[in-house]
């Protein structure tokens, strides 16, 4: 059974940068996107930006969009969300979550997610 | 682009019904028929319980049901169970430039 198994937790200083990954454990990516979706503090989700592994296509939600770098490796079916210029705002889960793909059409919900990787973000 | 508009709350004693509205725009919920909703218990990821504005993934029970009038997309849960009091989040496609959009979430209680 496929499962996305995020890293672990991360403290980060203001102004910094972190790096989470997401590796399909028991599957691949070749049919599917992988979005980053991330929950602040008591606050809902919200959709940061995906990543086509087959195609190393990226897109990002505008509000992140120079922020955030979504990258993914083929080989180890392992999908990567780095964010930069960080501040404490930015403290929250992060969700990696898969979205089937075929015939170059996503379909446009999200099975399966990782169980998430919370950042924190403090001086 | 801006959420998709949720109810903060709604609740319900065991074995009733309720709806959870979902409202968007006509270039997002009112565009396109690929509404999903999200069952998220604390602390927990969220998990898929309908898509395509009223499938259901296997395993999901049939209490809960969605539909779509407009720009307004629902989620029903009929036979209200302790176990259903949760988060609940509706997601939309938005478009080739925005492509998802989730709602503001909806806390279901369990009376």
């Amino acid at each position: 059974q496929v499962q996305l198994v995020q890293s672990g937790a991360e403290v980060k200083k203001p102004g910094s940068s972190v790096k989470v990954s997401c590796k399909a454990s028991g599957g691949t990516f070749s049919s599917y996107t992988i979005s980053w979706v991330r929950q602040a503090p008591g606050q809902g989700l919200e959709w940061m930006g995906r990543i086509i592994p087959i195609l190393g296509i990226a897109n990002y939600a505008q509000k992140f969009q120079g922020r955030v770098t979504i990258t993914a490796d083929k080989s180890t079916s392992t999908a990567y969300m780095e964010l930069s210029s960080l501040r404490s705002e930015d403290t929250a889960v992060y969700y990696c979550a898969r979205d089937e793909y075929s015939s170059g059409w996503s379909y446009w919900y999200f099975d399966l997610w990782g169980r998430g990787t919370l950042v924190t973000v403090s001086s | 682009q801006s959420a998709l508009t949720q109810p903060r709350s709604v609740s319900g004693s065991p074995g009733q019904s309720v709806t959870i509205s979902c409202t968007g725009t006509s270039s997002d919920v009112g565009g396109y028929n690929y509404v999903s909703w999200y069952q998220q218990h604390p602390g927990k990821a969220p998990k898929l319980m309908i898509y395509d504005v009223s499938k259901r993934p296997s395993g999901v029970p049939d209490r809960f049901s969605g539909s779509k009038s407009g720009n307004t997309a629902s989620l029903t849960i009929s036979g209200l169970q302790a176990e259903d009091e949760a988060d609940y989040y509706c997601c939309s496609y938005a478009g080739s430039y925005t492509l998802y959009v989730f709602g503001t979430g909806t806390k279901v209680t369990v009376l």
